[in-house]
């Protein structure tokens, strides 16, 4: 089942440059597209997210775009810091569906 | 800032015993779910728990689990007889209204279960 994928397991970014994080998906009914961050040995915490009827949302540093026919979305970090280090997971979940769908995550490691 | 709470935070238990992973959800929350991870793949939803049944539940989440609130304030996880295969960090979540558009899951940091 690979309905959300995320096709680079790790990057690397110098402190203070853009990360981009990419995910891409195959289930025309997912509507609600959400990002978590993960620390080792804590859960995932929730990030930012976009419905489909946007294309883009942003909050502080971090911006969500959203490529609808391309079933594309992605994450902008900038400046990217220290702190944001961490496995980034990008999930979705379709209309009146409870259920979360992962991707396997990307580790993002920022270079100071 | 409120938080998920899971106890305990690694559980190591033989093959075909039972065991029981404990949740206290965000307090104003009405939606609990829990979710696991097997190391190296990803995480994977097993059951939303809603107005004190479940509601909606995933393949993984056969006869050999079962969910209960038993008080206002614990959520549980009860795997019957233990494979080898159920060993994964399991993550409890909880969120304030139904659907992720209104407002997004909060994760526990999960219980670690090792099946020997």
């Amino acid at each position: 089942d690979q309905q959300v994928k995320q096709n680079s397991p790790s990057l690397s970014v110098q402190e203070g440059r853009i990360s981009i994080l990419n995910c891409d998906y195959t289930n025309s009914m997912f509507d609600y597209f959400l990002w978590y961050k993960k620390y080792p040995a804590e859960g995932p915490t929730f990030l930012i997210s976009i419905s489909s009827i946007k294309d883009k949302n942003e909050d502080g540093r971090f911006t969500v775009f959203l490529n609808k026919s391309a079933k594309h979305l992605s994450l902008h970090i900038v400046p990217s810091q220290p702190g944001d280090s961490a496995v980034y997971f990008c999930a979705a979940s379709a209309y009146g569906n409870e259920k979360l769908t992962f991707g396997t995550g990307t580790r993002l490691t920022i270079i100071p | 800032e409120p938080e998920v709470t899971q106890t305990p935070s690694h559980q190591v238990t033989q093959m075909g015993q039972e065991v029981i992973l404990r949740c206290v959800p965000i307090s104003n929350h009405l939606y609990f779910y829990w979710y696991r991870q097997i190391l190296g793949q990803k995480v994977e939803f097993l059951v939303s728990f809603y107005n004190n049944e479940i509601s909606e539940k995933s393949e993984i989440f056969d006869d050999q689990f079962s969910v209960e609130r038993p008080d206002g304030s614990n959520f549980t996880l009860k795997i019957r007889s233990t494979k080898l295969e159920d060993s994964a960090m399991y993550f409890c979540a909880s969120s304030e209204a139904r659907g992720q558009g209104n407002s997004p899951l909060h994760f526990g940091n999960g219980t670690r279960l090792t099946v020997t």
